[in-house]
């Protein structure tokens, strides 16, 4: 059974850019989160979805937003890039709705701003 | 006031040494739920446990055992007979604000403990 896939792996953007990171869940699974990682501010939630809706978000400014397909792929978008959001962004895929089933991470993206 | 705190940054042990990660957290809400997880230096994160605040039983799985007490706000996880691939920074983390819909909770990691384990 194929994992979490999360692509590109590497992305190097400038200031002012926008970006589109993707990520495919694994097969059945219906809940996709979004997860930033950096060395300053940690591991910190972005947003789940579930069947295609927005359950929950974090606490990012609206130049981070999301959706998900009608076959669970997910993709999250980061408008107006800042060097600050350089990090490793990790998408976790379950079942069901967090947090009742068990999390099943993908390898990252990491993102460079210069 | 943090949320989760682990307070152990970096822990070294040698092989087969026994060692206990902290975790301790801080609510008012009654319902919630506790994880672990593990970031191997490869960078992927993988699920360990997930606990909610209704059940104080301990949990055993191979040489992981987790031992939640409310009474102290605490989560620590214990592995036994530490091996070198258990290397890792392990991630606590506590998520609040369940209400009925389950939809609007916050969910909040510590900072990690890096566990080196020398052959």
């Amino acid at each position: 059974k194929a994992g979490v896939t999360q692509t590109p792996r590497y992305l190097i953007k400038t200031r002012g850019q926008q970006v589109t990171l993707s990520c495919s869940p694994i097969s059945g699974h219906r809940s996709v989160s979004w997860y930033q990682q950096t060395p300053g501010q940690g591991l910190q939630f972005l947003f789940e979805y579930f069947s295609e809706t927005q359950r929950n978000k974090g606490n990012f400014p609206g130049r981070f937003s999301g959706r998900q397909f009608s076959n669970s792929r997910s993709e999250m978008n980061v408008s107006t890039l800042e060097l600050g959001d350089s990090a490793l962004y990790l998408c976790a895929s379950s079942l069901g709705p967090f947090p009742g089933s068990p999390q099943h991470f993908g390898d990252g993206t990491r993102l460079s701003i210069l | 006031a943090q949320k989760v705190t682990q307070a152990q940054t970096e822990i070294s042990v040698v092989e087969k040494e026994d060692v206990t990660l902290d975790c301790v957290y801080e609510t008012r809400d009654t319902t919630y739920y506790l994880f672990w997880y593990k970031q191997p230096p490869s960078g992927e994160l993988v699920f360990l446990i997930r606990r909610n605040s209704f059940d104080e039983q301990n949990e055993i799985s191979g040489r992981y055992s987790w031992n939640f007490q409310k009474s102290t706000s605490s989560f620590n996880f214990t592995i036994t007979a530490s091996q070198v691939v258990d290397s890792a920074v392990y991630f606590c983390a506590l998520s609040e604000g369940i209400d009925s819909g389950g939809s609007n909770y916050k969910l909040t990691f510590g900072k990690g403990t890096l566990l080196t384990v020398n052959p």
